[in-house]
């Protein structure tokens, strides 16, 4: 266990809906990093929040947007969701260091 | 360029036997950190091992070891005496370094199955 929580698990859509995904970060930790990960793939980097800030960005369109809240907790945000928007996200977060980032269980989203 | 390649894309074998899951490279810095990650069919990804690039030290945990050697750009991990639960899909990664903000850059990934 690492401490990371992500909701929701699971989540099904409709091609040009939006979708909110949701992640807690370890106790101790102010960064937060979101992946994609396609079946059969390795993980994507989308971006990274150090201290509510965006820092460091994947190459995904701006429809892929975050939060990261006081408490370092994490939104990913897409709009106008696409048929290849359906992955694993994973959520990890990392300490001071940001040396080793710890992973959530990942929210499967599907898109129909 | 900053990449990670894992050759193998899935390796079979039978419980007991000792099997090593390589890991190739490549990054301008001089400073980077590299890792492994196990990914179950749970899907969470497990940290396994961290590693920075002035440390070359071999490092034994239980039944894994990791041989990191910076001549031929290889991080190698090897399961001794391999068992049923060690099937999952594993992971190298690289951190390049302190510019990069820790972004992690992933190998494709090599599916171990144990068979019993």
């Amino acid at each position: 266990e690492t401490g990371v929580t992500q909701s929701p698990t699971h989540l099904i859509k409709t091609r040009g809906q939006q979708v909110t995904l949701r992640c807690s970060s370890q106790s101790g930790h102010n960064t937060v990093s979101w992946y994609q990960q396609a079946l059969g793939q390795g993980p994507q980097f989308i971006f990274q929040y150090y201290r509510e800030e965006e820092n460091g960005r994947g190459n995904f369109p701006p429809r892929f947007s975050g939060l990261q809240f006081p408490n370092y907790s994490s939104e990913l945000n897409v709009n106008a969701l696409e048929l290849d928007d359906s992955a694993l996200y994973l959520c990890a977060s990392s300490g001071l260091t940001q040396e080793t980032q710890y992973f959530g269980p990942g929210t499967r989203l599907l898109v129909l | 360029a900053q990449k990670v390649t894992q050759a193998q894309t899935e390796i079979s074998v039978v419980e007991k036997e000792d099997v090593t899951l390589d890991c190739v490279y490549e990054t301008r810095d001089t400073t980077y950190y590299l890792f492994w990650y196990k990914q179950p069919p749970s899907g969470e990804l497990v940290f396994l091992i961290r590693r920075n690039s002035f440390d070359e030290q071999n490092e034994i945990s239980g039944r894994y070891s990791w041989n990191f050697q910076k001549s031929t750009s290889s991080f190698n991990f090897t399961i001794t005496a391999s068992q049923v639960v060690d099937s999952a899909v594993y992971f190298c990664a690289l951190t390049p370094g302190v510019d990069s903000n820790y972004q992690l850059i992933w190998g494709a990934g090599t599916k171990l199955i144990i068979k019993p």
